[in-house]
């Protein structure tokens, strides 16, 4: 059964470094999506990503964040200058778009020390 | 504010009782909604997923119903498992790129 892949599972990051958190969709999908959790608290939208560009973001997504598809499989998310609050689990989604569930991935547990 | 949210943050109920999470709405034109089930360390999973044309929806062991008069969904699980165990989310996919807006989700918890 196809899924949505993230790698690495856990990043340890000092705070002010960069990350990447990489997902690979599943194939056949269109629209691409982070979301993130704070432990103990609800999954909050991020960004989502239709036909090479940011088709929506939330108020989270400010410019310590971006989004990059670099070729036909992987689908990337760059925080720069991490903080403190950064720490997350951060989930990748992808769907076929529409009226269609969103399938998610295992997610990154990012921790900023 | 919220769009969506449950009643709920947490529920027991022994193993092989039926479950009811409930959900309740606020945006009378989400025209599709979606339950996932989170289970601890993992991605949310989609259950069942039912469209304002519909007032009830089943699946295997799930049954999703939809009562848009007062804007509010329900989860049923029939016969609860220990595997059931897991945080629920109603969501509503009605953002302009039809992004999720989860609710707070409700604990359940299976007890033997």
């Amino acid at each position: 059964e196809p899924e949505v892949t993230q790698t690495p599972s856990h990043q340890v990051t000092q705070m002010g470094q960069e990350v990447i958190l990489r997902c690979v969709p599943i194939s056949n999908h269109l629209y691409f999506y982070w979301y993130r959790q704070i432990l103990g608290q609800k999954v909050e939208f991020l960004v989502s990503f239709y036909n090479n560009e940011i088709s929506e973001k939330s108020e989270i997504f400010d410019d310590q964040f971006s989004v990059e598809r670099p070729d036909g499989s992987n689908f990337t998310l760059k925080i720069r200058s991490t903080k403190l609050e950064d720490s997350a689990m951060y989930f990748c989604a992808s769907s076929k778009g529409g009226h269609t569930e969103a399938f998610f991935g295992q997610g990154t547990r990012l921790t900023v020390v | 504010g919220e769009s969506v949210g449950l009643h709920l943050p947490t529920l027991s109920v022994q193993e092989g009782d039926n479950s009811i999470i409930n959900c309740a709405y606020s945006n009378s034109a989400s025209d599709y909604f979606i339950w996932y089930k989170q289970e601890s360390g993992k991605g949310p999973q989609f259950i069942i997923d039912i469209r304002s044309n519909m007032d009830k929806r089943q699946g295997q062991r799930v049954t999703v119903l939809l009562n848009k008069t007062v804007k509010h969904l329900s989860l049923q699980i029939a016969a609860t498992q220990p595997g059931d165990s897991a945080v629920y989310f109603c969501a509503d996919p009605s953002g302009s790129a039809r992004q999720l807006t989860f609710g707070s989700g409700t604990q359940l918890t299976v007890l033997p």
